[in-house]
């Protein structure tokens, strides 16, 4: 099975701040990796998929990129509602793996 | 607005089953792969199995094949996960939820859940 491996686990910013949070495969998954924003309690909400495209409605302060096996989701200007559990998923193997998930604390 | 709402969600003894249903509205179901994907208390998300548009085709992750059994009815608009043989580690909560069409796999839409709990 594919291993995804985020990081960091958790972080803490302050609202303005530029966060970034990684996403490494075990082996290539091409770009068949997605990102995801949980808040407490609530389902899973998708940000980004095929790794830099912004899913409709989402907020443009979010993006994402890739390099090799190396995924990265940034939030350029951190705002309040942003805090919650970021999780990645890879879709180019099965089953569908994702990380642990990176919470984010503001 | 797509809708998802699970139920079937309960507390059940190991070895015991449970038979999950999601019930789907504001988009046609039938023309979607669908996915359970499950998360155990304060962990992160695991993905379960999914199936295509007309239920011919399952794909399970290892640590259920054998037990678990995704299907459909594409006339009630409804998803299922017939669960046996169930143990502690399948405890959580149980989301469906829609592959997006043109998302490479990605899950666009979510239910917010049912929860399972497995103790004696």
């Amino acid at each position: 099975d594919v291993q995804m491996t985020q990081s960091p686990s958790s972080l803490s910013a302050s609202v303005g701040d530029r966060v970034t949070v990684t996403c490494r495969a075990s082996q290539s998954v091409y770009n068949y990796l997605h990102w995801y924003q949980q808040k407490p309690g609530e389902a899973p909400k998708l940000l980004i998929y095929a790794a830099s495209n912004l899913q409709s409605g989402v907020p443009s302060r979010f993006s994402g990129s890739a390099s090799g096996t190396t995924f990265t989701l940034t939030i350029a200007g951190l705002q309040p509602e942003d805090g919650g559990l970021y999780h990645c998923q890879q879709t180019l193997h099965f089953p569908h793996s994702f990380g642990q998930g990176t919470k984010v604390e503001i | 607005e797509a809708q998802l709402v699970e139920s079937g969600g309960a507390l059940v003894q190991p070895g015991g089953s449970l038979r999950l249903s999601c019930v789907v509205s504001g988009f046609t179901f039938k023309s979607y792969w669908m996915t359970w994907v499950r998360q155990a208390p304060g962990k992160g998300l695991e993905w379960v199995a999914h199936i295509d548009r007309d239920g011919g085709r399952q794909t399970y992750v290892g640590s259920v094949k054998g037990r678990f059994t995704i299907s459909r009815d594409n006339a009630k608009n409804s998803l299922y996960l017939q669960m046996n043989g169930l143990t502690v580690d399948d405890a959580g909560i149980y989301f469906c939820a829609r592959v997006g069409n043109g998302t490479y796999w990605g899950i666009d839409h979510w239910g917010r859940g049912t929860p399972v709990s497995v103790s004696s």
